[in-house]
């Protein structure tokens, strides 16, 4: 079926480096490629998205790429901060299926 | 307060009892979806539904039941053919290709 598959399951980096978490899809019908941010215990929250007629998406610090041959996306924070550490979740849409990967930890060491 | 609400927060459930996890919406979206979180497995798909009276099996379906009576609420049974449920639960809703909205989760336990 079809799957998401998110890298790397935890990253750590020192505040004010840039962090990059990647995502590959399987299915060539999604067209709608979302990042989620979740704080322990809390719901997650949209941080940025990007739609398949699009190939980049930037919004202050955050920015997505898309590679659709590929199947790629990827999210770039740059410039970290210890209020960024969180688990971050791809995720792609095809028709109304929404796929998750399976999150990243990302911890921004001051 | 617009959203998506989930209730209850937390829910304790004996062996072999059956139990409902209640979603409701009032941002008038068709599309809602329950996900099943476990620690490292990120979010897992379990039902979803496009409009009232129809849904479909996500990933893990086997163990759950969904109905989807009124287009704001989509609530999730977990029956006791779920062998292993202890889990965060989360609803969702969304309007065709945008934003997902999730409900604050509800924390199931098996005592």
């Amino acid at each position: 079926g079809e799957n998401v598959e998110q890298h790397p399951s935890t990253l750590s980096v020192q505040e004010g480096d840039s962090a990059v978490i990647k995502c590959t899809y399987s299915d060539s019908a999604s067209n709608y490629f979302p990042w989620y941010k979740q704080e322990l215990g809390k719901r997650p929250q949209l941080i940025i998205d990007i739609r398949s007629n699009v190939g980049e998406k930037k919004d202050q610090r955050i920015a997505v790429t898309l590679n659709k041959t590929a199947k790629h996306f990827s999210l770039h924070i740059t410039e970290t901060q210890p209020e960024d550490s969180a688990v971050y979740f791809c995720a792609a849409k095809a028709r109304i299926k929404l796929i998750f990967g399976t999150g990243t930890l990302l911890a921004v060491q001051p | 307060d617009g959203g998506i609400t989930q209730s209850p927060k937390y829910l304790f459930r004996k062996e072999g009892q059956n139990v409902t996890l209640s979603c409701e919406q009032n941002l008038n979206h068709d599309a809602m979806y329950w996900y099943r979180q476990d620690p490292g497995q990120g979010l897992r798909l379990i039902y979803y539904s496009q409009i009232v009276n129809d849904f479909q099996k996500g990933d893990i379906a086997e163990g759950y039941s969904v109905s989807r009576e009124k287009k704001e609420s989509f609530p999730l049974t977990v029956t006791s053919a779920q062998k292993n449920p202890t889990a965060f639960y989360l609803c969702a809703s969304t309007l065709s290709a945008t934003e997902a909205f999730f409900g604050q989760g509800t924390r199931l336990t098996v005592v």
